[in-house]
């Protein structure tokens, strides 16, 4: 079976600090990968999502990056945490190909605290 | 644009009632996904039901179904016998597919907050 792992889970980091999550999948080969954001008590904006190695597409300008150095793994980077960086991340994966039905399937999730 | 609507904020359910929690969805596209989503208060996501555009029949999956009218453009999650482990924040998602390309936004209600009452 598939599953997916994002850490760390809990993160405080001051502003202006460097960021790394990091997100991996295991049981699927070639999978759709999404990043994911959560403000408090709203529902979650797409950051990044990924069809493939090095393929990296960006919904929102932002101060965050996003790489996929490897199939199954997904990087969530930031040179420097501003405040308004914190939040909820959700790593995220889906079966590949256009298929409106194939469910996307979220990480445990991290929380971001910029201080 | 794409849309989704979940205009109660919050509900209280007696344990053992059933429940609806509604969701309207606007959108131009004639194929599309609609997800409902399960977030405790631990943070994850946990998918609950999937209802394609051109299903025939509405979804169930255990005490979860998917009331969709698709006239009306609403999709909405009934929870038979509620349990305690039911209290949750739930999120209604729509999935579009545009051409050969889906990239699997998903577009995201405001949720709605349940709590099942002992």
């Amino acid at each position: 079976s598939q599953t997916i792992h994002q850490w760390p889970a809990t993160l405080v980091q001051p502003v202006g600090s460097p960021l790394s999550l990091e997100c991996t999948v295991e049981g699927t080969s070639n999978p759709n990968l999404y990043w994911y954001r959560q403000a408090a008590g709203r529902g979650l904006q797409l950051l990044f999502y990924s069809v493939g190695i090095g393929q990296i597409s960006s919904e929102v300008p932002q101060n965050l990056s996003a790489s996929r150095p490897q199939d199954r793994q997904f990087i969530l980077s930031s040179k420097k945490l501003l405040l308004s960086d914190s939040g909820f991340y959700l790593c995220a994966w889906s079966a590949p190909g256009g298929i409106s039905g194939n469910t996307i399937y979220f990480g445990e999730g991290s929380w971001l605290t910029v201080v | 644009a794409q849309k989704i609507t979940q205009t109660q904020p919050g509900m209280f359910v007696q344990e053992k009632e059933a429940v609806t929690l509604d969701c309207t969805y606007d959108t131009s596209d004639p194929s599309y996904g609609l997800f409902w989503y399960k977030q405790p208060s631990s943070g994850e996501m946990i998918f609950l039901i999937y209802q394609g555009s051109y299903d025939q029949q509405n979804a169930t999956e255990g005490r979860y179904s998917l009331n969709f009218q698709k006239a009306r453009k609403s999709a909405n999650l009934v929870i038979s016998a509620s349990q305690l482990g039911d209290s949750a924040m739930y999120f209604c998602a729509m999935r579009e597919v545009i051409g050969s390309s889906n990239t699997g936004k998903l577009i995201f209600g405001q949720g709605t907050t349940l709590q099942v009452k002992p």
